[in-house]
């Protein structure tokens, strides 16, 4: 199965910054199908990056992703408050379905 | 509205079984697949399976091939999850999610806590 590695573990920052989120891939991803969520405590995942960089209807321009292949990156732009959360990078290409241990962003 | 609600938490001894369900609603239920993945507490997401709703086929985890069985009833919309033989290693909360071919989950339930304990 395709491992999926998060760095860093946690991230303690201020609102107004910027902040950038790896997942790399233990191999090459089929046709970059690496999804982004972000999960606040006590709820369910919401979805943001899809494809790699394909935002979805909603999500705020201030979420970014990028990467191919191995490594894959998410950057918020412009840290809200309201960004706090643990954020996972999911693989959806290969079987069985992978994700990342996660990133806690803290603010 | 779009959603999908799921059963409420359970509460189970080791070694029983477990089902949870899954209702659709606000969108063509045979169109998406629906998986199923689990959080162990304080921990990450595991891919438990998926099913088809159009023609009921399934692809599981290897690690639960055995123990684990899904259905679905296209004429209420309702996905249903059953686990059995029951450890604490299944202590978890169990979501259901929307997921279009080639696309990831779009669409999560709200969760179905599940607690194993003597």
């Amino acid at each position: 199965e395709i491992v999926l590695t998060q760095s860093p573990g946690t991230v303690s920052l201020s609102p107004g910054e910027r902040v950038t989120l790896s997942c790399r891939a233990s191999r090459t991803l089929p046709n970059n199908y690496l999804a982004w969520y972000q999960q606040k405590p006590g709820q369910a995942p919401r979805f943001l990056i899809y494809g790699a960089f394909n935002r979805p209807s909603g999500v705020p321009d201030r979420f970014t992703g990028s990467g191919s292949g191995t490594d894959f990156t998410l950057t918020i732009a412009r840290l809200e408050p309201e960004d706090l959360g643990v954020y996972y990078c999911h693989q959806y290409g290969d079987s069985p379905q992978t994700f990342g241990q996660g990133t806690k962003v803290e603010i | 509205q779009v959603q999908m609600v799921q059963s409420g938490a359970e509460v189970k001894k080791p070694g029983a079984s477990v089902n949870i369900s899954c209702k659709a609603s606000g969108y063509t239920f045979t169109m998406y697949y629906v998986n199923w993945v689990r959080q162990a507490p304080g921990q990450g997401f595991e891919w438990v399976g998926l099913i088809n709703p159009s023609g009921g086929g399934t692809r599981l985890a290897q690690k639960f091939q055995g123990r684990i069985t899904m259905t679905r009833d296209t004429s209420t919309a309702t996905v249903y999850m059953e686990l059995a033989s029951l450890t604490s290693e299944d202590t978890a909360v169990y979501y259901c999610t929307r997921m279009f071919a080639g696309a990831p989950y779009d669409l999560w339930g709200q969760g179905s806590p599940v607690t194993v304990s003597s």
